[in-house]
């Protein structure tokens, strides 16, 4: 089957840095991104990771290692705004392939 | 602006009665999806498409239809054969060949009593 791996939930204090990992199991692995959903929102991209390594968009970086089948987003600097759910989620077939989500991280930021 | 609209945003409806959700894009992407969104759950694929006149079901497209006319309207019927209908309906939409970074629109969310 194919499946992905996230904490439920994390909390964290305002200024600091949090990790958010998330494991897959799936076959034609094409590639790991990650969404952002505020409460009752639209979810937004914010990564894509291809090829081990690590990507780094502002505050927000995002690793992967397909070896281990394995990936974090870091949040850096974190503010009270990025409370919100985290969702990682891989790409089954080539072009235009289907995504699978995890379940999502609630990222709680407290002053 | 270029976007993905749908509407309403909040949709009642008795049990037995099908029901269409819209979901309109000016972003001039060939792909659009539909996803389910349950309480504190991720998002589950309903159907799909990447070209006018054709799409695929996704994970749970049991009691869904949809249809694809235009490139800029992808709408998602719930029928009654659709047995927990009451969710939160997102549509998204992408670039051909790039189905990692999907639009999402505002989302519906549908109640049926």
């Amino acid at each position: 089957g194919q499946s992905l791996e996230q904490p439920s939930e994390v909390t964290a204090v305002e200024g600091a840095i949090v990790q958010i990992n998330c494991t897959y199991q799936t076959s034609g692995f094409y590639g790991l991104s990650w969404y952002q959903q505020h409460d009752g929102g639209a979810p937004t991209f914010l990564s894509y990771n291809a090829l081990d390594g690590l990507e780094e968009t502002g505050r927000f970086s995002s690793f992967l290692s397909r070896s281990d089948s394995y990936g974090y987003l870091l949040l850096q600097e974190l503010q009270m705004k990025d409370s919100a759910s985290y969702f990682c989620a891989v790409r089954r077939g080539g072009q235009g392939g289907k995504l699978i989500f995890g379940q999502g991280t609630e990222l709680s930021v407290k002053p | 602006d270029g976007g993905i609209t749908q509407s309403p945003k909040y949709l009642f409806r008795k049990e037995g009665q099908n029901v269409t959700l819209s979901c309109e894009q000016n972003l001039n992407h060939d792909a659009m999806y539909w996803y389910r969104q349950d309480p504190g759950q991720g998002l589950r694929l309903i159907y799909y498409s990447q070209i006018v006149n054709d799409f695929q079901k996704g994970d749970i497209a049991e009691g869904y239809s949809v249809s694809r006319e235009k490139k800029e309207s992808f709408p998602l019927t719930v029928t009654s054969a659709q047995k927990n209908p009451t969710a939160f309906y997102l549509c998204a939409s992408s670039p051909s060949g790039v189905g990692d970074e999907q639009y999402f629109g505002p989302g519906t969310r549908l109640t049926v009593t």
